[in-house]
């Protein structure tokens, strides 16, 4: 069965940084592609990054490019995501999300159950 | 504002059938999958590809496209389908993702 666990979030001032991290167990993480997806409370769902299996190819949302770096470890089956310069509006649940295959551009599911990141002052 | 553009409410009642859609100039290009959230869960995928369901989602679950339109229909509506309904696709650009502002669905 595939899990993903996700972690890492909490309260954090604006302007400091976070990592978000996502162990994956149940399948072979080198071979599949993964994504972060973001959901502010109350809202609906937002694309924030995904990754290929091998770290080639890797895009972002406009809404935060130049600011979140995505990242994997296959060591470690994990999945990061480093946030820097948070800002108000990035406060949301934070979800990864197994891809379908070794591309990021192929559908994904399923998800891990989020981490909250709360940024305020 | 999203490419993917959904209705933000829809009711049926109950063992009725209903139909979810999802518009964008994107969907002309490239396939859809849906995705299920019900309060306080993490979202859950129920269609994907021409019209495909994962393991273990029910038959009352279908999908259909008509040009730009894309739709999720649950024919038979149950208690437990009431949840919100995200339609998922990639952008206008085809690298990157969009999701739809999101379905709520209530079963009356």
């Amino acid at each position: 069965e595939v899990q993903l666990v996700e972690s890492g979030g909490g309260l954090v001032q604006p302007g400091r940084s976070l990592r978000l991290s996502c162990v994956a167990s149940g399948f072979t993480f080198d071979d599949y592609a993964m994504h972060w997806v973001r959901q502010a409370p109350g809202k609906g769902l937002e694309w924030v990054s995904g990754i290929s299996w091998n770290s080639g190819d890797i895009a972002y949302a406009d809404s935060v490019k130049g600011r979140f770096t995505i990242s994997r470890d296959s060591a470690k089956s994990s999945l990061y995501l480093q946030i820097n310069t948070l800002r108000t509006e990035d406060t949301a649940f934070y979800y990864c999300a197994k891809g379908s295959g070794r591309y990021y551009l192929d559908w994904f599911a399923p998800w891990g159950q989020g981490t909250l990141v709360t940024v305020s002052s | 504002s999203s490419e993917l553009t959904q209705d933000p409410a829809v009711s049926v009642a109950l063992g009725q059938t209903v139909r979810i859609t999802c518009q964008g100039d994107s969907l002309r290009s490239y396939y859809v999958s849906w995705h299920q959230q019900k309060p306080g869960q993490a979202p859950v995928l129920v269609m994907y590809g021409k019209n495909n369901r994962p393991s273990g989602i029910p038959d009352r679950f279908s999908g259909s496209r008509s040009g730009n339109t894309v739709s999720l229909t649950i024919t038979g509506a149950q208690a437990e389908d009431e949840a919100d309904y995200y339609c998922n696709s990639r952008d206008s650009s085809g690298f990157s993702w969009v999701f739809g502002g999101g379905t709520k669905l209530t079963v009356l």
